[in-house]
């Protein structure tokens, strides 16, 4: 089945710094979905992105589909970024979503 | 916009006992729910697939009869552990599509089986 990688798996910045969080996945996909899981466990949609480019406020993500990767970007990382990030994609010829690894991401003031 | 909440946030339950977890979409009609399993520190597993009015789909090595699943209407799905026991402790999330590819979750239900 298809797989769903990320990286870093862990990223400790300090607050106002930038970051760049990758997700590879192994076969061509139709849907891929960005998510925020906050200290609490809520998971917050960020992008539904399965190719080009989009931006919300300090947050943008690209998918390149050809080539199998989506990159989440944050500028001015605020301590309310702080959570694991999740992408995922779904399993072949289905709307079952498979999700990544996961980017555990810690912002300090 | 599409929203989905859950109840309850937490429960306690003693081991051989049963619980009952409902998935509401609040503002959509949803025509399918899914339901997930996060142990700590990893990622979101599926768990099964309910369309309203049909019989969930169970992914391989989830007890069917452990797990009951039922979507009563295009608005609510319930998730009911039977006979708990303290390996099932988990935080359960589930999740809704409506018309579109996009899925919107829940807050989670956090589950301990004393």
């Amino acid at each position: 089945g298809i797989q769903v990688e990320q990286s870093p798996p862990d990223l400790i910045l300090q607050e106002g710094a930038n970051s760049t969080l990758r997700c590879n996945f192994s076969d061509s996909v139709n849907n891929l979905q960005w998510f925020h899981q906050n200290p609490w466990g809520q998971l917050i949609n960020l992008f539904y992105i399965p190719s080009g480019t989009k931006q919300n406020g300090r947050l943008s993500a690209t998918t390149v589909a050809t080539e199998r990767y989506s990159l989440l970007y944050i500028s001015s990382s605020q301590t309310t970024d702080s959570g694991v990030y999740f992408c995922a994609v779904p399993r072949e010829n289905t709307d079952k979503l498979i999700f990544g690894t996961g980017t555990r991401l810690q912002i300090f003031p | 916009g599409a929203v989905v909440s859950q109840h309850p946030s937490w429960v306690i339950c003693k081991s051989g006992t049963s619980v009952k977890i409902e998935c509401r979409s609040l503002d959509f009609q949803a025509t399918t729910m899914f339901w997930y399993r996060q142990f700590p520190k990893q990622s979101l597993m599926l768990m099964a697939t309910s369309n309203e009015g049909s019989k969930a789909t169970y992914e391989q090595g989830v007890e069917k009869d452990k797990f009951l699943i039922n979507h009563a209407s295009l608005t609510l799905s319930t998730l009911t552990v039977t006979s708990a026991h303290p390996e099932d402790s988990s935080f359960y999330i589930c999740s809704a599509r409506g018309q579109g590819l996009e899925q919107y979750f829940g807050p989670g239900t956090r589950l301990t089986v004393t």
